[in-house]
């Protein structure tokens, strides 16, 4: 079955960097456009970055951009998510997400990873 | 940025209920609006799509409608199983993202 499984948050200072890693498992990575998405403390849910089924395109939302970087290893199943400058207000559980249909396909996040927690604080 | 909007943000409810959630989004989204549910230290769980469609092994007491800005989600008969935050999603500006609501929080009274 598909499986996610995310590790590389921890606690780091304001303006420090972090690196996320997901391991999948379970389906054809290389044939999904992947994403993360985030969810602070006890608030909703947040869109955060997507990468094309390609690795060619790459998006991110106005909260991130500039400071993020999403990357994919089709060949080792692992999708990657590099934080730089790290904001408090960047602190969240982040989940790498899996659309329901293959390709660059619509935001309908079908399977999700267990998240890891990011805390950014002096 | 499409804004959504859920109501109330807690709902107090007996098991057997039938319950309604809204979700308002604050220019047409079409029908391009899921739902999720979310338990206690546990990913979302995809419910609805296109406002209407049962995710693959969705119970049928789970219903979606609307379409535009107004969207509601209605459970027909609460079971234990079913307290939870639920969140709507729109995907209509997709891409490249989308946005979600602020969840409703469905409470044993």
């Amino acid at each position: 079955q598909v499986q996610l499984v995310e590790s590389g948050g921890s606690a780091v200072q304001p303006g420090r960097s972090l690196r996320l890693s997901c391991a999948a498992s379970g389906f054809t990575l290389r044939s999904y456009g992947m994403y993360w998405v985030r969810q602070a403390p006890g608030k909703g849910l947040e869109w955060v970055a997507l990468i094309s089924y390609e690795g060619s395109d790459t998006d991110y939302a106005d909260s991130v951009k500039g400071r993020f970087t999403i990357s994919r290893d089709d060949s080792k199943n692992t999708l990657s998510l590099q934080m730089n400058s790290l904001r408090a207000e960047d602190t969240a559980v982040y989940y790498c997400a899996k659309p329901r249909d293959f390709g660059d396909s619509i935001p309908l996040f079908d399977n999700w990873g267990q998240g890891t927690l990011v805390t950014v604080s002096s | 940025e499409i804004v959504m909007t859920q109501s109330p943000a807690t709902l107090s409810v007996s098991p057997g209920e039938r319950v309604t959630l809204s979700c308002r989004a604050s220019q047409s989204v079409s029908s391009d609006l899921a739902w999720y549910q979310q338990k206690p230290g546990q990913a979302p769980r995809l419910l609805i799509s296109g406002a209407s469609t049962r995710a693959t092994g969705v119970p049928a007491r789970f219903s979606g409608s609307g379409s535009g800005t107004e969207f509601t989600l209605t459970i027909s008969s609460l079971q234990s199983e079913d307290f939870a935050i639920y969140y709507c999603q729109q995907y209509n500006n997709w891409p490249p993202g989308c946005t979600f609501g602020q969840g409703t929080k469905l409470e044993i009274k």
